[in-house]
């Protein structure tokens, strides 16, 4: 079946800085890959997707590229905001499952 | 336009009792999912239905849980009967898909039901 493997721990870091989340995946074939967000309170929200290999998923600055030689969908963003904090999933689909990661928490403070 | 809606927000119950989560799915949306998340054990999916038939349920963790479509446009989820560790956050989440493609479709989530049992 699939898996997925996120960074471990929380990331803190001040307003406008550079966020990188790390997400490498196993799944047979060609996953479709997503990332959804989790504002508190709040059930999961999709962030973006992307359905094959060197495709760019991109939504609200976030961006992520479809690494098939690596397997990875790593999620970035330039400049992040207070109103980013939120917990992140990675997601691989194949296999008839939706596969989410643990998830990483993000504080962006000001 | 109204997203998924679950209910209750939020249940506190006594070990022993029946629980029962609801959740009405995006008016035409066919699949929905129940998830249950746990900070040990991160978001799970226990079933989903396709057309209102189960497709998967492998998720569900033992006979007390049970899950029933009657419709298209409301979902059940029931512990019976509840116990501690059955304490959690459960979702529900609909899409659009037929039964192929539905895991390749974005998934639209509810707030929740955060269900804790004494």
């Amino acid at each position: 079946g699939n898996s997925v493997t996120q960074m471990e721990g929380p990331v803190t870091l001040s307003e406008e800085a550079f966020l990188t989340i790390n997400c490498t995946y196993t799944a047979t074939g060609y996953p479709s890959l997503f990332w959804y967000v989790q504002y508190p309170g709040e059930g999961l929200q999709l962030l973006l997707k992307a359905t094959k290999a060197d495709d760019k998923g991109s939504n609200k600055g976030f961006e992520a590229t479809y690494r098939k030689e690596t397997t990875s969908f790593h999620l970035e963003k330039g400049s992040v905001q207070v109103s980013d904090s939120a917990v992140y999933f990675c997601a691989p689909a194949g296999n008839n499952r939706l596969a989410f990661g643990k998830g990483n928490q993000v504080v962006v403070i000001p | 336009d109204a997203g998924v809606i679950q209910s209750p927000r939020h249940e506190v119950t006594e070990m022993g009792q029946e629980v029962t989560l609801r959740c009405k799915p995006i008016s035409g949306h066919n699949s929905l999912f129940w998830y249950r998340q746990t900070m040990m054990r991160g978001l799970e999916l226990l079933i989903y239905f396709n057309n209102n038939v189960p497709i998967d349920d492998s998720g569900m963790p033992e006979d007390r849980f049970s899950a029933k479509m009657p419709n298209a446009s409301f979902s059940t989820l029931k512990i019976q009967p509840s116990e501690p560790r059955d304490s959690a956050v459960y979702f529900c989440a609909s899409s659009l898909g037929d039964r192929a493609s539905i895991i390749h479709q974005p998934q639209h989530f509810g707030d929740g039901t955060r269900l804790s049992i004494l």
